[in-house]
């Protein structure tokens, strides 16, 4: 089946550096990658819509500065938290579709948990 | 709009017994449902789909019922074992790849 894999899988950090996060498509392509944040206890909320060669899609209140997306091929997108704050300490999980199975689900990588001190 | 729960609600269920977990969703017009399993510190794993021209899909000892009318899906897991112990979402899309969230259920299967 298709396999979505996120790096690191768990990153702790000093407030005000910078972390990067991967999300591949192992066994498919890509052209748009999901990138979510979830609260413990809480639902997955949307943040960013990645699209490959072009410019990521933020959700409403989702600062693109803040949380910088870049999608450079079929198999990978990278998240990089910026100047990260105790605040943005949380569960960040990315999805991603078959680019050839149009009605097929989003399959989601197993997620990275940030913590910044 | 986005569902962001403050409290997971639970379901317990013995061993052996069916579940069911309920979703409404929000929009009228999505036209795919999905159900997620989600294990701590795990992503989403799929579970099963259905369209909105289905009422019903089944799958291995799972099956979901589509309500239109009311906007309610529900899933059913038959024969309950341990290791369905997880966090259940349903999610709903809109003829695009954004998928909306509901704010899930916990499912413990007490032995």
């Amino acid at each position: 089946g298709a396999v979505v894999s996120q790096h690191p899988s768990w990153v702790i950090c000093k407030s005000g550096t910078s972390v990067k996060i991967e999300c591949r498509s192992l066994d498919f392509q890509a052209t748009t990658m999901f990138w979510y944040r979830q609260f413990p206890k809480q639902s997955l909320m949307l943040m960013a819509t990645s699209n490959e060669g072009s410019k990521a899609t933020y959700e409403q209140g989702v600062e693109k500065d803040k949380f910088l997306i870049n999608h450079a091929s079929l198999t990978l997108s990278t998240l990089t938290v910026t100047s990260a704050h105790p605040e943005d300490s949380s569960f960040y999980i990315c999805s991603a579709r078959d680019r050839r199975r149009t009605n097929s689900p989003l399959h989601f990588g197993n997620g990275t948990r940030l913590t910044v001190t | 709009g986005e569902s962001v729960g403050l409290h997971l609600p639970t379901l317990s269920v013995q061993e052996g017994d069916n579940s069911i977990i309920n979703c409404a969703y929000s929009n009228s017009a999505s036209d795919y449902f999905i159900w997620y399993k989600q294990e701590s510190g795990k992503g989403p794993q799929f579970i099963i789909d259905i369209r909105s021209n289905m009422d019903k899909r089944q799958g291995q000892r799972v099956t979901v019922l589509l309500n239109k009318t009311v906007k309610h899906l529900s899933l059913q897991i038959a024969a309950t074992q341990p290791g369905d112990s997880a966090v259940y979402f349903c999610a709903e899309s809109l003829g695009t790849y954004k998928y909306i969230f509901g704010t899930g259920t916990r499912l413990k299967v007490l032995a």
